[in-house]
């Protein structure tokens, strides 16, 4: 059985602080990462993808991949109230079925 | 949620009740896949369709069926609700880089009493 596993929170930031969302996975033949956010009651909408080690930048979201580590992260810079949000990590390999976190709830504090 | 919608956005449903839930992409994209979201447990595939035609068990298939008639459209067919079943249920569809990212659709909210 797929894994994988995020801390549910809530994780509470301070607003312009950095929050720091963490991931892992089980299977090592894992080669697609994604993070989505989800605002209660609405779907996902996906705001990173990562394929290769190392960082990758969008404005004021970095995701972090270290495959050796099975390990996935993503910091959201001067956060804001509105990045208030589950944040789901998900996980796809050679196959069509992508693996989905539980999420972890993340509160920017005003 | 552009290019995919679901219909209906609610449903109430009494156990033992049947129902159909809709899913229609006018991407022209080939996968389509059925979710159900529960609290605490994140997104759980049931059924997912690679093209026109073909459908594929998920890590919770077990009371639910799939129909992949045409490109455009894959439902999820409840025969017998049961209690267990109340969920919210979203559709996906695949895009993106050489289509390996996911999209969804609105969701749906089902409740059987």
């Amino acid at each position: 059985q797929k894994e994988v596993e995020q801390n549910s929170g809530p994780l509470s930031v301070p607003e312009g602080a950095i929050a720091s969302l963490n991931c892992t996975y089980s299977d090592r033949v894992s080669q697609s990462f994604f993070w989505y956010r989800q605002y209660s009651g609405k779907s996902p909408e996906l705001i990173m993808s990562i394929y290769s080690n190392g960082d990758k930048e969008d404005g004021r979201f970095t995701a972090q991949l270290n495959k050796a580590s099975q390990y996935v992260s993503l910091l959201i810079r001067d956060s804001q109230p509105s990045d208030s949000a589950t944040y789901l990590c998900a996980v796809k390999d050679y196959g069509q079925n992508f693996v989905f976190g539980p999420g972890t709830r993340l509160s920017v504090l005003p | 949620n552009a290019g995919v919608t679901q219909t209906p956005k609610f449903q109430v449903l009494k156990t033992g009740q049947s129902m159909t839930l809709q899913c229609a992409q006018d991407m022209n994209h080939n996968s389509m896949y059925w979710y159900r979201q529960d609290p605490g447990m994140g997104l759980r595939l049931i059924y997912y369709s690679a093209s026109e035609g073909t459908t594929d068990k998920g890590e919770v298939p077990n009371g639910y069926n799939v129909s992949r008639l045409n490109k455009r459209e894959f439902s999820l067919r409840l025969e017998s609700a049961a209690p267990s079943q109340t969920s919210v249920y979203f559709c996906a569809i695949d895009g993106g880089r050489s289509y390996n990212e996911q999209f969804f659709g609105p969701g749906t909210r089902l409740t059987v009493l």
